[in-house]
């Protein structure tokens, strides 16, 4: 069964750079895409990534996602940081081998 | 633009049933699968239920089958879960939520409502 990993905190400065992975730990992502959603303290979670690397309208390009099937991850990448983006981000996907929907368990990006 | 307004949440003693509500607008309701999606507090998030954009298919979360019912009312743009046999574990925030596929759901999500809160407790 497909399971995803996160890593629970991330940190960055505002600016700068950073990655946050979604590694299938157990299974694969099998040609499931993966998405991203990030979540407010206190708010509903948003969509800032469908379908691998597909931005909503209104998701700012510095917003990106991607895949590596080699290592069966994917990952978002958000530059130019901002106070904003301080949130709890979700990566999700489809285990189709039992057919559940899975999430990571969140990572908590901090913008020092 | 855009929006999924979610109704109906409340304080309810175990055993009881309650029925949420989505309104949907800004988009084609009839094109698209939609889902609920719950979050319990403090915890992280958890797919509930689909139903295809021609209400033929429903699929359900093991841990709701049996006890939830997802619906759709084209003429209203709205979708239901109604949720019986509640118990404390289906203590959450639901949230509706619509899948980016178009005639078609694969189970990924862009649209999001602002959720409404289930409290299971007597």
């Amino acid at each position: 069964n497909l399971l995803l990993t996160q890593p629970p905190s991330v940190s960055g400065s505002p600016g700068a750079t950073v990655t946050l992975s979604c590694t299938a730990s157990s299974g694969s992502f099998a040609g499931n895409s993966v998405q991203w959603y990030q979540q407010r303290p206190g708010s509903a979670p948003t969509t800032v990534i469908y379908e691998d690397n597909q931005r909503p309208s209104g998701v700012p390009n510095r917003f990106s996602g991607s895949i590596d099937s080699s290592s069966n991850s994917a990952s978002l990448t958000i530059s130019g940081l901002t106070t904003e983006d301080e949130s709890l981000y979700y990566c999700q996907s489809f285990d189709g081998s039992n057919s559940f929907v899975v999430f990571g368990g969140g990572t908590k990006l901090t913008v020092l | 633009q855009v929006q999924l307004v979610e109704s109906g949440g409340g304080v309810v003693q175990p055993g009881r049933s309650l029925r949420l509500s989505c309104a949907a607008s800004g988009f084609t309701f009839s094109n698209y699968g939609m889902h609920w999606v719950r979050q319990a507090p403090g915890k992280g998030l958890e797919w509930v239920a689909v139903i295809s954009f021609d209400d033929t298919n429903e699929h359900y979360a093991d841990s709701v089958k049996g006890r939830f019912a997802i619906s759709r009312d084209y003429s209203k743009n709205t979708v239901y879960l109604q949720m019986n046999s509640l118990r404390a574990a289906d203590t959450a925030v639901y949230y509706c939520v619509k899948d980016v596929s178009e005639y078609n759901y694969i189970f990924a999500f862009d649209i999001w409502g602002q959720g409404t809160m289930v409290t299971v407790s007597s």
